[in-house]
């Protein structure tokens, strides 16, 4: 079963700073990666999601994916306090229908 | 287009009580899944249907944990009997079609279960 780890487990960073979350995952046929969003109280939105190595960039964040290293990477430019919520990475593995979850990382964006 | 709906919001049972927690998916979604979200474990698969056929019902949740979706669009989650150990977040999320390349979960907010 695909397994999926993030880190930090929490970050605190100023207003406007650039913010970098990681996730790894153990399968390298995996088929896609996402990075949800949660708000306390709410449920966890999809906010990117990556299928071929490499970057995608869409507003102010960044994706990375490198399969031979197992890494993908999430960068918030300009970073603003309504960022500030519990980011999770999730993995679709290759045949699955379903998504795995990491343990998510506590974002604060102080102003 | 009306998200994924869950009630209720907030349940409190007593140990030994039966609780039912409710989901509306996304009209004209296919996938429907539940999950268990707690600060220790994340997020965990109880249940997947697609096309309100059961798929996968979580393994080590089989035995007080039962969901069902009556019709394509509602579902319910019964825990029977409860234990303290199943104070949780519970969260439903459905896909229009998750084995696709650009398939995403939409999710509710979540039913907050405390079990004294």
């Amino acid at each position: 079963q695909e397994k999926v780890q993030q880190s930090p487990e929490s970050l605190i960073v100023p207003e406007g700073a650039m913010v970098s979350l990681n996730c790894s995952f153990s399968d390298s046929a995996s088929q896609s990666i996402w990075w949800y969003q949660q708000h306390p109280g709410k449920g966890p939105k999809a906010l990117i999601s990556i299928f071929s190595n490499g970057n995608k960039k869409e507003g102010r964040l960044t994706v990375y994916l490198n399969r031979a290293s197992l890494h993908v990477s999430l960068h918030i430019k300009d970073s603003q306090p309504s960022d500030s919520a519990v980011y999770l990475c999730a993995v679709r593995g290759e045949g699955a229908d379903r998504l795995t979850f990491g343990k998510g990382t506590q974002l604060i964006i102080q102003p | 287009d009306a998200g994924v709906t869950q009630t209720p919001r907030h349940e409190v049972a007593e140990k030994g009580q039966t609780i039912i927690l409710k989901c509306e998916p996304v009209s004209g979604h296919n996938d429907l899944f539940w999950y268990r979200q707690t600060k220790i474990q994340g997020l965990e698969l109880l249940s997947y249907f697609r096309s309100k056929s059961l798929m996968e019902d979580g393994g080590a949740f089989k035995d007080r944990f039962k969901a069902e979706m009556l019709n394509s669009s509602f579902s319910t989650l019964k825990i029977q009997p409860t234990e303290p150990k199943d104070s949780a977040v519970y969260l439903c999320a459905s896909s229009l079609a998750l084995g696709a390349r650009t398939g995403q979960l939409y999710f509710g907010e979540g039913s907050k279960l405390t079990v004294l």
